[in-house]
């Protein structure tokens, strides 16, 4: 069973340029979450999808950053303007997203993006 | 607020050490939880969870973890760690019927034959 799927695995901006992270769930898991890892931290919550709907965004920047899963499935998340502050990993992580049901989230390989 | 402290930044064993890399959290009522593992290269790997019951918890790789609940903890064990186990190690807790999980800074260990 494949994984979660994260694209591109690395990513070279300039300052002032957009940027999309793309996520795709493993299948059949309703729950898709999104992370800030920084360089020598765990990673941080930035957005979770309950199907199509975000049901925490407290921790997204919205100055700046916008998610979206349309069709509850995959997922992408977009930076515009970067800023050199932004370079970190981005980590996607999925769950079955079952209520009433204590759950493991299971992460992707995450996007490292550097900011120039 | 949910936190979690790791407080070993960086360890170094020799092989067939034994292990303990320390968890605390701090959180007022019931939680899960968690030790990911993050090899070189590779993406975060589940290593064991607690939800409920025996609080000494077996995982993956001869990892095991026990949850002391008068101290908050969930401590790492492995009696003889293997060059292989070179990775970052990361602690997680989320309270019960929530899927919010906070991360601790992660703990370095290096294994040298």
């Amino acid at each position: 069973e494949a994984g979660v799927v994260q694209s591109p695995r690395y990513k070279i901006i300039e300052k002032k340029q957009p940027v999309a992270f793309w996520c795709n769930p493993i299948s059949g898991h309703n729950t898709l979450y999104w992370y800030l890892q920084n360089l020598g931290q765990g990673p941080e919550l930035l957005i979770r999808y309950e199907n199509e709907e975000a049901v925490d965004d407290s921790q997204l920047p919205k100055d700046r950053f916008s998610a979206e899963r349309l069709k509850g499935v995959d997922s992408t998340l977009k930076i515009q303007p970067a800023e050199l502050g932004d370079s970190a990993v981005y980590l996607c992580a999925s769950s079955l997203g079952q209520r009433g049901v204590e759950e493991t989230q299971y992460f992707g390989p995450g996007t490292r993006l550097l900011v120039l | 607020a949910q936190s979690v402290s790791q407080h070993n930044h960086h360890v170094i064993l020799s092989e067939a050490a034994s292990l303990e890399l320390g968890c605390n959290y701090s959180y007022g009522g019931t939680v899960n939880l968690f030790w990911y593992v993050q090899y070189p290269g590779q993406h975060l790997q589940l290593l064991l969870k607690y939800f409920s019951g025996d609080p000494l918890v077996k995982g993956i790789k001869g990892f095991e973890a026990e949850f002391i609940k008068s101290k908050f903890s969930f401590n790492l064990r492995k009696p003889s760690v293997q060059w292989s186990d070179t990775a970052e190690y990361f602690c997680a807790v989320n309270a019960k019927g929530t899927d919010k999980l906070i991360f601790g800074t992660g703990t370095r260990l290096q294994v040298f034959p």
